[in-house]
């Protein structure tokens, strides 16, 4: 069974600095990808970013980057020069598309980031 | 606008009194399912479908129904709602793909769910 962990329920980072949300994931599958989503306040989830298994390079996507480390199986998520728009929930999530629940998300427990002005 | 529907938004319903979310997509994806909320246990998995008339059993299935009688419609029915079914729900849609590409979920707005 497939399993995310996010160790850091809350944690505080201060305007224009970078952070590092931490996600390590369990899975005996060598075909997986690994996504990060955002919730803010008004509750809906806004996809970041992917990471392929096979996938060579870090995925990036503007002030996001996944730093990824696969003989280690973490995921983290950077954000570089926090804005206060980033205060929100980020969940780590995994699918395997390969498995019998095909596109099924596994998500872990979230991280709230809190930005500081 | 490429987009997940669901309604209602809120609901407050009593102990037993039947309901039903609707959930629709535009993309004409293959996939979708759905998935509950809960402090600290993150978003976990229903029920999903993998196209018409294919549904099955996700992580928590027990006191929900679900159908797929459309490509686009996939509805979560409550059958008897018990206050541990309080919880915010959501709908998300995915094409399936059937290889590790980036199959990204695209989410509803979310419905917040209180039994009393």
């Amino acid at each position: 069974a497939q399993k995310i962990t996010q160790t850091q329920p809350g944690m505080f980072v201060q305007e224009k600095e970078a952070v590092t949300l931490d996600c390590t994931y369990d899975t005996s599958d060598q075909s997986y990808g690994l996504f990060w989503y955002k919730q803010p306040s008004s509750g809906e989830m806004i996809f970041l970013i992917y990471q392929g298994s096979y996938d060579e390079q870090n995925a990036t996507e503007g002030r996001y980057s996944l730093n990824f480390q696969k003989a280690r199986k973490s995921a983290n998520l950077v954000i570089s020069a926090s804005q206060l728009g980033d205060s929100a929930m980020y969940f780590c999530a995994m699918s395997n598309p390969y498995n019998n629940a095909g596109n099924m998300l596994t998500f872990g427990g979230g991280t709230r980031l809190m930005v500081k002005p | 606008e490429a987009q997940v529907t669901q309604n209602p938004r809120y609901l407050i319903t009593v102990t037993g009194k039947k309901l039903t979310v609707t959930c629709s997509q535009n993309m004409n994806h293959e996939y979708m399912s759905w998935y509950r909320q809960d402090p600290g246990l993150g978003l976990r998995q229903i029920y999903y479908s993998m196209n018409v008339e294919v549904t099955d059993k996700g992580d928590v299935p027990e006191g929900y129904k679900v159908s797929r009688k459309e490509k686009r419609n996939f509805p979560l029915i409550l059958e008897s709602p018990s206050p541990n079914q309080t919880s915010l729900y959501f709908c998300a849609s995915s094409f399936q793909t059937g290889h590790p590409s980036n199959t990204e979920a695209f989410f509803g707005q979310g419905t917040r769910l209180t039994v009393v």
